[in-house]
């Protein structure tokens, strides 16, 4: 099955710097690439996801990239501010919505003001 | 977007006795839905994929006869708790999603259960 690597499990930066937070996966099937980001007690959100017909998303702050040749995908957060301050999961799935989702163990990011 | 629903969001049980969670989509139907547990600052494990109208898939180490799920309809799945002991204390959370297509995944409220 899909085993996802994530790294770092923790990420401290100073308000206004920038965080990046990387994923690999290891099907080659894997498709599609979301991430979610999980405030204290609260459930996972979408916060960008990416397919494999390409290589960039960008929204905003928020960009993912994608490199299906070495298999791994980044999350980058620019001009970071404390609300960012949460864990921030990767994932990967194969192509159909009733395929699952397999989670990376996440990063406790945190924006120090 | 599309909206999950997970009842309750927190439950404190006795040891020995059993619990239900709910979760049901509230404007899509739902072929599958997933069951995840996540312990303190862990990440979301899959537990067992709920199939409408037939048995769920249980992931390896999951124990089919203590996690009871039931897929009764296109729009609720329950997740039960049979005899919990302390160990079962966690975050229980379910997943949908809506599309066929590389469909965001909604996920529930979640439910914190504590057993005593």
């Amino acid at each position: 099955g899909e085993n996802v690597e994530q790294h770092p499990s923790t990420l401290s930066v100073q308000e206004g710097d920038s965080a990046v937070i990387k994923c690999t996966y290891s099907d080659s099937a894997s498709n599609y690439f979301p991430w979610y980001k999980q405030e204290l007690g609260k459930r996972p959100q979408l916060i960008i996801d990416i397919r494999s017909n390409v290589g960039e998303k960008k929204d905003q702050r928020i960009a993912v990239t994608l490199n299906k040749t070495a298999k791994h995908f980044s999350l980058h957060i620019t001009e970071t501010q404390p609300e960012d301050s949460a864990v921030y999961f990767c994932a990967a799935s194969r192509n159909s919505g009733y395929s699952t989702l397999t989670f990376g163990k996440g990063t406790m990011l945190l924006v120090s003001p | 977007g599309a909206v999950v629903s997970q009842h309750p969001s927190w439950v404190i049980c006795k040891s020995g006795t059993s619990v239900k969670i709910e979760c049901r989509s509230l404007d899509f139907q739902a072929t599958t839905m997933f069951w995840y547990r996540q312990f303190p600052k862990q990440s979301l494990m899959l537990m067992a994929t709920s199939n409408e109208g037939s048995k769920a898939t249980y992931e390896q180490g999951v124990e089919k006869d203590k996690f009871l799920i039931n897929h009764a309809s296109l729009t609720l799945s329950t997740l039960t708790v049979t005899s919990a002991h302390p160990e079962d204390s966690s975050f229980y959370i379910c997943s949908a999603r809506p599309g066929t297509d590389h469909t965001e995944a909604f996920f529930g409220q979640g439910t914190r259960l504590t057993v005593v």
